[in-house]
Formats: structure tokens, C-alpha cells, sequence
């Protein structure tokens, strides 16, 4: 059971380019998250899924698209990078929307837009 | 809207020694849950401790336990017998009993914790 997993986990970006952050959990979740966390903050939450083919804006959806084709597959896309976006990316999934079921997480991916 | 506040950018603490980190949030709701996470420098979120706010038994885990204090809506993580493992960055983290954003977490900036030998 590899849990969540992302990649990459590291990279670089020159201001305008474009690129996709990937991540795959493979506990049949259908919940799942991309927060960013920006120095000396907590996680903040860009996009949610709540199952394949559904999901929805966060509080910092601006300058990123999500798609959700699988259960397994929660793809973050950055389009025409911006500096403010540079960040470290986690990509979370747990098991149900309530309670206090545990909230699993990737490991991050940590992005520079230069 | 939720806010979970940490008003302790860094601790430290003696190895062995206790220490407890501050956590507070601000809601309208009177059922949700309590997280607390872990960042070691390896940025793996590690879950410590869980509380459902309609129990009133203060949550333990081992080493960690919380004192949750509903009225207040104050809840803080206390480690004892610290050990130089524990050195990582903690987050608070609330999520809304009906399901808010569907299950996400709302953090708090975090605490840095530093362990000396």
C-alpha cells in the first residue's frame, strides 16, 4: 500500500510556462485535496474532489485547473506560471467527508517559478 | 468562516523534558473534530492526535495528549518525556462535522519545535 504518491518532487519553472503536479492514492478513496503551503503558513486549499468526473474550487483556486478521471488520479495543472506559485504542493485523500477519519498526504512537491 | 490560530511560532524544549503547544479556532459550529499534525523536515504530514469536540475525554496518544477546552475553543497538544524525533513543525487543523469543503482540513500557521539534547 504506497498511500498517497506525487510527483515530481522538485522543480523549477520559468515565469509562463505550464505544468502538471501528479498524484495517485491507492486506498479507493473518494475524497481528495490539493492544498499549497507557502513559508511560515499553514496548508491552504486550491481544489477538492468527491469522486471521479466531480469537483470543486478551494480558497486559492486562482492560476490552477484540476481533473479527476479515476478514483485513483487527482492531477493538479498550473497554467502560465506566475512567481506568487511558488510553494510546496501537497495532494491529501481521505476515506469520507466527515468525521474524524484521518486525512492522508503525499509527500509534496516543492516548486520555484523564477 | 473557521480560523485556527497558533500564536507560537517556535518552542523549545529539553529532551525529556514537557512541553505544550497552544492552539485556538474560531466557529460557529458545536460539533466538528481537532487535528493535530506533524512536519518533520522531510515535509511528510504525520497525524498526532484526533478529538471529536462533542467528547469531553481530553484525547491521549502515548506521549501526546490534548487538553481540549470547548468553551474556550482552545486546543493545545502537550508531549511529555520529548525526545529528539519530536523536533518537527506542528499544525492544528479543524474540520467541519457537516462536511464544509467536503472533509478538508483548515490549518494554523504551526509551531516549530526544536528538541536539545
Amino acid at each position: 500500500n504506497a498511500g498517497v504518491t506525487q510527483t515530481p518532487k522538485f522543480r523549477i519553472l520559468k515565469i509562463g510556462q505550464s505544468m502538471t503536479l501528479q498524484c495517485t492514492q491507492d486506498m479507493n478513496h473518494n475524497y481528495m485535496y490539493w492544498y499549497r503551503q507557502d513559508p511560515g503558513m499553514g496548508l491552504k486549499l486550491i481544489y477538492y474532489s468527491v469522486g471521479a468526473g466531480i469537483t470543486d474550487k478551494g480558497e486559492v483556486p486562482n492560476g490552477y485547473n484540476v481533473s479527476r478521471s479515476t478514483t485513483e488520479d487527482f492531477p493538479l495543472r498550473l497554467e502560465l506560471a506566475a512567481p506568487s506559485q511558488t510553494s510546496v504542493y501537497f495532494c491529501a485523500s481521505n476515506p469520507w467527508d466527515r468525521g474524524n477519519n484521518e486525512q492522508f498526504f503525499g509527500p509534496g512537491t516543492r516548486l520555484t517559478v523564477l | 468562516a473557521q480560523t485556527v490560530t497558533q500564536s507560537q511560532p517556535e518552542m523549545s524544549v529539553q529532551e525529556a523534558e514537557t512541553v505544550t503547544l497552544s492552539c485556538t479556532y474560531d466557529t460557529s459550529e458545536s460539533d466538528y473534530y481537532l487535528f493535530w499534525y506533524k512536519q518533520p523536515p522531510s515535509r511528510q504530514m504525520i497525524l498526532v492526535i484526533r478529538q471529536e469536540a462533542y467528547k469531553q475525554q481530553n484525547a491521549t496518544e502515548n506521549r501526546f495528549s490534548v487538553n481540549f477546552q470547548k468553551a474556550a475553543k482552545s486546543f493545545s497538544l502537550k508531549i511529555s518525556d520529548s525526545q529528539l524525533g519530536d523536533a518537527a513543525m506542528y499544525f492544528c487543523a479543524y474540520r467541519s462535522y457537516y462536511g464544509g469543503s467536503q472533509g478538508n482540513l483548515i490549518f494554523g500557521k504551526g509551531t516549530k519545535l526544536s528538541v536539545k539534547p
